[in-house]
């Protein structure tokens, strides 16, 4: 039962260099999303998918791009690091609708130096 | 907009005890699901419970429980016989009726410390 695998786990870059953190899922939920999660913070939205080919940003998409070419998969790209991007990264998946279980990945730790 | 706080960064129980978290959100809507989040030293983010706003009846699963207070806008989390492996933050998490992006709004969590 793999349900949600994020890759890497830690990651380091240096300001202005790109990635893409990988997220994949096996449970067939239509429903992806990216969050990020900042000490003293709640979790904040990135990007969402409600389906393979459909995307929208969340609350904080400024620096980050996504697709969905698969309903496996939802990568977030980092296009062009800063500093303010040092986070940690959730990725999770559900079934459409308020009242389901989110499935989150054990997240990546990354540091913009 | 929404918004969600846990008044208590820093929790701390005596093993086989009970505690309560405490978990107060804004809205305006009356369509909406309450959450409770647990996040271990793993870092992964497990469900605990659930509550559906139109439900009056608190939710329970084992050990944890909680209190709904709809008029106060309350959402407390009672854990009973706290036991070691409850130690971890815990988020209480808001979710719209209405909306399509099915967005959680997080609060900052409390991070619960069980003493053996």
């Amino acid at each position: 039962n793999a349900g949600v695998t994020q890759t890497p786990k830690f990651q380091v870059l240096k300001t202005g260099q790109s990635m893409t953190l990988q997220c994949a899922q096996d449970m067939n939920h239509e429903y992806m999303s990216w969050y990020r999660q900042d000490p003293g913070m709640g979790l904040r939205l990135i990007h969402y998918s409600v389906g393979a080919g459909i995307t929208d940003q969340g609350e904080v998409p400024n620096g980050y791009n996504v697709s969905r070419s698969t309903t496996e998969d939802f990568p977030l790209r980092l296009l062009s690091a800063a500093p303010s991007q040092t986070s940690v990264y959730f990725c999770a998946s559900s079934h459409p609708g308020p009242n389901t279980e989110a499935f989150f990945g054990q997240g990546t730790r990354l540091t913009v130096v | 907009a929404q918004t969600v706080t846990q008044s208590q960064p820093e929790m701390s129980v005596q093993e086989a005890e009970t505690v309560t978290l405490s978990c107060t959100y804004d809205t305006s809507e009356s369509d909406y699901y309450l959450f409770w989040y647990k996040q271990p030293p793993s870092r992964q983010m497990i469900l605990v419970i659930r509550q559906e706003a139109y439900k009056q009846q608190n939710a329970t699963e084992n050990r944890f429980s909680v209190n709904f207070q709809k008029a106060a806008k309350s959402f407390s989390l009672k854990i009973s016989d706290s036991q070691l492996g409850d130690a971890a933050m815990y988020f209480c998490a808001y979710r719209s009726g209405g909306d399509s992006n099915y967005q959680l709004i997080w609060g900052a969590g409390t991070k619960l410390i069980i003493k053996p």
